[in-house]
């Protein structure tokens, strides 16, 4: 079946401005994560979704970054006002509902801030 | 607190060396769970496995191997005749059982490179 796809797959862009990154995730899958990927690092947590519950925003390194999802469905992660430190890779994740331990991650997004 | 050290930046071996991936962890649950992932060059992190902390047997998949030691904190990863599709960037993870969210805790990688 299809797994978590992710819009843009790259994205160039100027300091200052505002970015919009898409998750689409497993269907079925009721928990959604967010991840921020540095160069050459490991994965940072900065969100995460299940359900109706409220999120998870304790990863979130700044009122600059937020993210919403419509049910169980797609997730759409803000950066507001971006600057460079922001340019690394996020990457999405889903989860079933039966597990919530195995995350399936999609091919991410590489945000390059100028 | 919980913390995931991969202490090996970058491992470069020859096709059909073994090679371990070691992987330490720090966490006062004592009911959790770890993972393996892979990261190949095209960017997408593919599961590998999942261990929970009451199970500490040994697992064996193909050329895979697990090592599970609660003694030692460790989770440590073997490769038997290592191959060039090996190669890539390998994350060991953490998620407490109890972990309101489910967030999973990172290592920094180790990133393996097979020559031929």
């Amino acid at each position: 079946g299809a797994g978590v796809s992710q819009s843009p797959s790259n994205k160039v862009t100027e300091k200052g401005k505002d970015v919009e990154l898409r998750c689409d995730p497993i269907s079925g899958h009721t928990a959604l994560y967010w991840y921020r990927q540095r160069l050459g690092q490991g994965l940072e947590f900065l969100i995460y979704f299940q359900g109706n519950s409220a999120p998870d925003k304790s990863g979130l390194p700044s009122d600059r970054f937020s993210a919403e999802r419509t049910g169980e469905s797609v997730s759409t992660l803000t950066i507001q006002r971006t600057q460079q430190e922001d340019s690394a890779v996020y990457l999405c994740a889903s989860s079933p509902p039966v597990s919530t331990d195995t995350q399936y991650f999609g091919p991410g997004t590489r945000l390059t801030v100028l | 607190a919980q913390k995931v050290t991969q202490a090996q930046t970058e491992i470069s071996v020859v096709e059909k060396e073994d090679v371990t991936l070691d992987c330490v962890y720090e966490t006062r649950d004592t009911t959790y769970y770890l993972f393996w992932y892979k990261q190949p060059p095209s960017g997408e992190l593919v599961f590998l496995i999942r261990r929970n902390s009451f199970d500490e047997q040994n697992e064996i998949s193909g050329r895979y191997s697990w090592n599970f030691q609660k003694s030692t904190s460790s989770f440590n990863f073997t490769i038997t005749a290592s191959q060039v599709v090996d190669s890539a960037v390998y994350f060991c993870a953490l998620r407490a059982y109890y972990n309101q969210g489910g967030k999973l805790i990172f290592g920094q990688g180790t990133e393996l490179s097979v020559k031929p």
